[in-house]
């Protein structure tokens, strides 16, 4: 059973580029969320894909986008950097999107904007 | 407005010294509060979800409480390996399946 996993480990871009970060879930997960995680802070809800639609969304701008493929993975897309968009991003992964399920967490991507 | 609050942001003790993290919550309805441990540099790891009030969990060292109001991570005889950040998360009734995490209490354990 392979786990979590998130590619780029780190990733270093210009304020206005874009960016795509990708996760694979957990064999037998459908659902996954992404969290944003600033340096000394809890993560922060970003949004959730169960089964390919976008399934709840947390208090982030449009520039923030994703897709999830029919095999569960997804990508977190982000448009137009900003400097406060530096952080660690992490990618969840958990078997249904039933309450009280735990989730599974990759060991993120540290995105520096510059 | 759902909050999660941690105390203390940092905690040092000696090897062998227990001690509680703090979780103080407010949610509209909690439908579960999630404790995890994070080391440097990595994801989450999951330790234990508490559904109701009086319910308590324990693994190795660990044991979480919780009330209506606040959860404890109580860490018996720690050692070193134990030093992590330890984070506190809750969902609520009417949220999407997201989680409201607290800042988490950073825990070193000297040898």
């Amino acid at each position: 059973e392979t786990g979590v996993t998130q590619s780029p480990t780190h990733l270093i871009k210009t304020r206005g580029q874009q960016v795509t970060l990708r996760c694979s879930s957990q064999s037998g997960h459908n659902t996954v969320s992404w969290y944003q995680q600033a340096l000394g802070q809890g993560p922060q809800f970003i949004f959730q894909y169960y089964r390919e639609e976008e399934n709840g969304r947390g208090n982030f701008p449009p520039r923030f986008s994703g897709l999830q493929f029919p095999n569960y993975s997804s990508e977190l897309n982000v448009n137009a950097l900003e400097l406060d968009d530096s952080a660690l991003y992490l990618c969840a992964s958990s078997p249904e999107t039933a309450m009280n399920t735990e989730a599974f967490f990759g060991q993120g991507t540290r995105l520096t904007v510059v | 407005e759902d909050q999660v609050t941690q105390s203390p942001e940092a905690l040092r003790l000696q090897e062998g010294e227990s001690s509680s993290l703090n979780c103080s919550y407010t949610v509209s309805g909690l439908r579960g509060l999630f404790w995890y441990r994070q080391d440097p540099g990595k994801g989450p790891e999951f330790l234990f979800t508490l559904y109701s009030a009086g319910e308590e969990k324990e693994k190795e060292r660990l044991k979480a409480t919780l009330t209506k109001k606040e959860s404890f991570l109580h860490i018996t005889a720690p050692k070193p390996e134990d030093s992590a950040t330890y984070l506190c998360a809750v969902q609520d009734g009417g949220s999407n399946y997201q989680l409201i995490w607290g800042a988490g209490t950073k825990l070193i354990i000297k040898p």
